[in-house]
C-alpha cells in the first residue's frame, strides 16, 4: 500500500522554466511534509518542509504548496537551473512519530 | 567531517553470505533509521530505533536484522544475502525538535 504517491516519475524542464512535482497522501494523521533532493552518489538532503497549518512555504526559488482538503502538496522550482538537476522525493509523517513515508521520486533534468 | 557515515560505501557479495553494514553519527540524535532505495520505489524503511534499547521493524524488515550498539552506532545485517537485496542502503538520523532527517552517503550493495 503506497501511502504517498508522487508524479511525474521524470521531468525535463528548460533552464529558466518552472519545475512542478506533485504528491498525494492518504493518511490523514500525516502532519509534516518535507521534500528531499538527491544528487547521484549522495544521500537525500532536506530541501524544504511544511506543516499543514499553512498553505504555502517559500525558500528562495523553492515553494511548497499544500492543499489539506485534497490531501495534496507540490514542489515548485522557479527559474530552474542546471544545478537543480537531481532526484526529488516528497515524504510525509506524523510529526511526533518521525517515520517518514517517501514518494517514489522524480528525476528532474534541466536543459540549457 | 560528515555527520552520518556509512561503511562500506560499496560491497559485492555472494548469495548466502552474511554481511553487515555499519552506520555512525555525530549529531547526538537518539533516533536512527535504515532505508533501502530501489529505482522507481523510492525509499522504504527497513528498521528504526528511537533509543539504544528500542528497535522496531519497518515496512520491509524480512531478511534483515539490526543492532544498536550505542547512541551513535546502528548496524544492519543481512543474515543470508539474496540477489533481490541488491540495492542502495541509507542510514539516517532525525532531530526530534525540528523533525528533519539527515541521511548518510549510502552503501551500494550487489548480491550475486
Amino acid at each position: 500500500q503506497q501511502q504517498v504517491k508522487q508524479s511525474p516519475q521524470s521531468l525535463i524542464v528548460q533552464k529558466g522554466g518552472i519545475s512542478i512535482i506533485n504528491c498525494a497522501y492518504e493518511n490523514t494523521a500525516f502532519d509534516y511534509f518535507p521534500w528531499y533532493q538527491q544528487f547521484p552518489g549522495k544521500g537525500p538532503a532536506l530541501l524544504i518542509a511544511i506543516r499543514p497549518d499553512v498553505s504555502e512555504k517559500k525558500e528562495g526559488r523553492f515553494t511548497i504548496s499544500f492543499n489539506k482538503s485534497a490531501k495534496q502538496f507540490s514542489l515548485h522550482i522557479m527559474d530552474s537551473q542546471p544545478g537543480d538537476s537531481a532526484t526529488y522525493f516528497c515524504a510525509a509523517s506524523d510529526f511526533g512519530n518521525e517515520k517518514l513515508t517517501f514518494g517514489t521520486g522524480t528525476r528532474l533534468t534541466i536543459i540549457p | 567531517d560528515a555527520d552520518v557515515t556509512q561503511t562500506p560505501r560499496n560491497r559485492i557479495t555472494k548469495t548466502g553470505k552474511r554481511i553487515m553494514l555499519e552506520c555512525s553519527q555525530t549529531k547526538g540524535h537518539d533516533r536512527m533509521y535504515w532505508y533501502r532505495q530501489d529505482p522507481g520505489l523510492g525509499l522504504q524503511l527497513i528498521y528504526y530505533s528511537f533509543d539504544v534499547k528500542d528497535i522496531n521493524k519497518g515496512e520491509i524488515s524480512d531478511g534483515y536484522s539490526v543492532s544498536r550498539q550505542a547512541q551513535a552506532k546502528f548496524s544492519l545485517s543481512l543474515e543470508s544475502a539474496i540477489p533481490n537485496q541488491t540495492a542502495l542502503y541509507f542510514c539516517a538520523t532525525s532531530d526530534p525538535v525540528w523533525g528533519g532527517m539527515s541521511f548518510g552517503p549510502g552503501t551500494r550493495l550487489l548480491v550475486l
